[in-house]
């Protein structure tokens, strides 16, 4: 059974860091290309980033690039995200997501992790 | 960049009823392109269909996608308790991807 359990979310307040960790099991995780997708509460799905299988690959949303950094750890069936420079506009929902590119479309979601940018 | 929308905001309708929801992009997507996602209260999003057309994995035959070019639309033939939810298309890109600001299916 695949899944995918993001944890590391928590308040911070504004200017400050956070690194989200999402696991993964039930499938070869180096075979899939990896996301990170975002919802403000009340809000609309965001994508974030991603990173390619290999790690050698990352793009970002414009709302996010230069802040965050996405990163990947095979070995250990592992998604990150280094959030810096936090403002509020970041709470939100934060899903890690696979994308299965035979599909073109992410196929398993984990269930979220919060992060509430607040002083 | 192609930016998706979505129509209507909302729509209130009675259980057994069909839904029609629209999803439109500012230019001319591929048809293997476009995804719609389903996310109930307090859910992940769950993948519904791809390739505009094809359901995925367990999603029952009363959901249906189509549409080409800029205009596509999933239906919805009988309303379930379950079906109450969000709705989001999705634009498949190498690089990055796109939402849909989302319709709300609402019980009437």
């Amino acid at each position: 059974e695949v899944q995918l359990v993001e944890s590391g979310g928590a308040v911070v307040p504004p200017g400050g860091s956070l690194r989200l960790s999402c696991e993964a099991s039930g499938f070869t995780f180096d075979d899939y290309a990896m996301h990170w997708v975002r919802q403000a509460p009340g809000k609309g799905l965001e994508w974030v980033s991603l990173i390619s299988w290999d790690g050698s690959d990352t793009y970002y949303g414009d709302t996010v690039k230069g802040r965050f950094t996405i990163s990947r750890d095979n070995s250990k069936n592992s998604l990150y995200l280094q959030m810096n420079s936090l403002i509020p506009e970041d709470t939100a929902f934060y899903f890690c997501a696979r994308i299965n590119t035979a599909l073109r479309a992410f196929d398993f979601w984990g269930q979220g992790t919060v992060v509430a940018v607040s002083s | 960049e192609i930016v998706l929308t979505q129509s209507p905001g909302t729509l209130s309708l009675s259980p057994g009823e069909r839904a029609t929801l629209s999803c439109r992009a500012s230019q001319t997507i591929g048809t293997n392109y476009l995804a719609w996602y389903q996310q109930r209260p307090g859910q992940a999003p769950r993948l519904l269909i791809y390739g505009a057309s094809r359901r995925a994995t367990g999603i029952p035959d009363r959901f249906t996608g189509s549409g080409s070019g800029t205009e596509f639309t999933l239906t919805i033939s009988r309303l379930e308790p379950a079906d109450f939810a969000m709705y989001y298309c999705q634009k498949y890109g190498s690089s990055s991807e796109t939402f849909g600001p989302g319709t709300k299916v609402e019980v009437k």
